[in-house]
C-alpha cells in the first residue's frame, strides 16, 4: 500500500516561475527522497533528505521536511520547459531486515514555454 | 558510478508464456534490490523486496508463485512472470540498494506488453 499523497496532482505553470508540490505521509520514516520521471521513462533521484534534516537544498531545487507534521515540499525555481515530468517523493522506513521505499502518487508538472 | 541496468528494455508476449526480466548492478554491490510496477499514469507500487541468497518478501497483494523474484547474487535479481496475461502489461522497475545505504538507484524499467 501506498505511504503518502501527493498535492497537487498536476501543475501546470509558466516557465520561469516557481512550482511547489508537497508529500504526506503517514508512518515514521528514515529519509524521504524526490525522484522525476520524465514520460515512459525510468526514475532519475533528485534529492534525499533524512529525518534529522529540515532543508535541503540542490541546484534549483529546495526540499524541507517536516516531522511533526509528517510532511514534505518541494520547490523548483525559475522552472524551465524541461522540468516537465512527474515527481514522485518516496519515504524508507525500517522494518525488521531492510528498508522499505514507498512510493507517493506523484505530482504531474507542466511548464509552458 | 551507481547504475542499475535492465534486459530487457521493452518485450512482447503471447497470453499464457513466461517471461524474465534481469535487474544488474554494473559497478557496485546490492544486496537489496526491489521490483516495482507501474501502470499508465498511476505511481510506481512496490511488488517485493529481494535480499541476496534470501527468499523475496512480498507485498500483500502480490501472488509470489506468478512473480518469481530470484536475487542470486549481489548484482543480479530477475523477475519472472509466469503465465503471463493481458493485465500484467505494465512498466516494471526495478533498483538496487548498496549495503549499508538508505540511496536506491533505479534501472531504466521494462516494459511488458501481453497480446
Amino acid at each position: 500500500s501506498q505511504q503518502g499523497e501527493e498535492d497537487p496532482q498536476a501543475l501546470s505553470i509558466q516557465e520561469g516561475e516557481n512550482a511547489t508540490m508537497n508529500c504526506s505521509y503517514k508512518t515514521s520514516i528514515n529519509n524521504l527522497q524526490w525522484y522525476r520521471q520524465n514520460s515512459g521513462r525510468g526514475l532519475v533521484h533528485l534529492i534525499l533528505i533524512r529525518s534529522n534534516e529540515r532543508e535541503k537544498h540542490s541546484g534549483r531545487l529546495r526540499v524541507t521536511l517536516d516531522t511533526s507534521k509528517k510532511s514534505s515540499s518541494l520547490l523548483i525555481t525559475a522552472s524551465r520547459a524541461a522540468d516537465t515530468a512527474s515527481y514522485f517523493c518516496a519515504t524508507d522506513g525500517a522494518t525488521a531486515s531492510y528498508d522499505k521505499v514507498i512510493f507517493g502518487p506523484g505530482t504531474s508538472l507542466s511548464v509552458i514555454p | 558510478g551507481a547504475v542499475v541496468s535492465q534486459h530487457p528494455s521493452r518485450v512482447i508476449c503471447k497470453s499464457g508464456t513466461s517471461v524474465k526480466i534481469e535487474c544488474r548492478s554494473l559497478d557496485f554491490q546490492a544486496t537489496t534490490m526491489f521490483w516495482y510496477r507501474q501502470f499508465p499514469k498511476q505511481s510506481l507500487m512496490l511488488m517485493a523486496t529481494s535480499n541476496e541468497g534470501s527468499k523475496a518478501t512480498y507485498e500483500q497483494g502480490v501472488e509470489k508463485d506468478k512473480f518469481l523474484i530470484n536475487h542470486a547474487s549481489l548484482t543480479l535479481s530477475t523477475l519472472t512472470v509466469t503465465s503471463a496475461h493481458p493485465e500484467d502489461s505494465s512498466f516494471y522497475i526495478c533498483s538496487a540498494q548498496p549495503g549499508g545505504t538508505y540511496e536506491q538507484y533505479f534501472g531504466p524499467g521494462t516494459r511488458l506488453t501481453v497480446t
